[in-house]
């Protein structure tokens, strides 16, 4: 079936430092890729859709020049946290669809744990 | 936008009996209907789903129904199991390349 990998599984920084999330489908090209971030016992909250080769779409509240996405192929998309702060530690996980197949369901990556020191 | 309601919030039943998680969604092209498991520290992990032509799917002890009239959907566990425990997350969305909008999720408690 159709696998979303995502790196790293955790990670622990400190403040004011950058993050980067790697997000790639494995066996299938994915145009549009989503991300979400799930703070401690909430629900998936989506943060942006990222394009391969456009700017992504962020949804409201989310700061794009915080959140950087490049999507530059159509296996990866990338979620770079800048000047990481406490605040920003929570479960950042990216989904997929395989759009080469009718009805596919979304699949997701097995999600970044991130802790801002 | 597509906003997705979830009820209960956390549920509780004995080993044995069922469980049933409803959600309502307020866009009527929503047509793609999922619900996730998701386990702590884990990913969301699809168990079944159904789509707008469709008004009910069953998968051995789980199955869903759609009313696509009233915008209700809900999943339904039966004979449940202390391994059913887990935070269950409806969602819906259109077809085609838009994201799933998430319900508040259901913290289901199977005791033994």
């Amino acid at each position: 079936g159709a696998v979303v990998s995502q790196h790293p599984s955790w990670v622990i920084c400190k403040s004011g430092t950058s993050v980067k999330i790697e997000c790639r489908s494995l066996d299938f090209q994915a145009t549009t890729m989503f991300w979400y971030r799930q703070f401690p016992k909430q629900s998936l909250m989506l943060m942006a859709t990222s394009n391969e080769g456009s700017k992504a779409t962020y949804e409201q509240g989310v700061e794009k020049d915080k959140f950087l996405i490049n999507h530059a192929s159509l296996t990866l998309s990338t979620l770079t946290v800048t000047s990481a702060h406490p605040e920003d530690s929570s479960f950042y996980i990216c989904s997929a669809r395989d759009m080469g197949r009718d009805s596919s369901p979304l699949h997701f990556g097995n999600g970044t744990r991130l802790t801002v020191t | 936008g597509e906003n997705v309601e979830q009820h209960p919030s956390t549920l509780s039943v004995q080993e044995g009996d069922s469980a049933v998680i409803k959600c309502t969604y307020s866009d009527s092209a929503s047509n793609y209907f999922p619900w996730y498991k998701q386990e702590l520290g884990k990913r969301p992990q699809l168990i079944i789903d159904i789509r707008s032509n469709v008004g009910e799917k069953k998968d051995q002890r789980i199955a869903v129904t759609l009313n696509k009239t009233a915008k209700h959907f809900s999943l339904h566990i039966t004979e449940t199991q202390p391994e059913d425990s887990a935070v269950y997350f409806c969602a819906a969305t259109h077809s085609g390349n838009t994201p799933l909008v998430f319900g508040k999720g259901t913290r289901l408690s199977v005791i033994a």
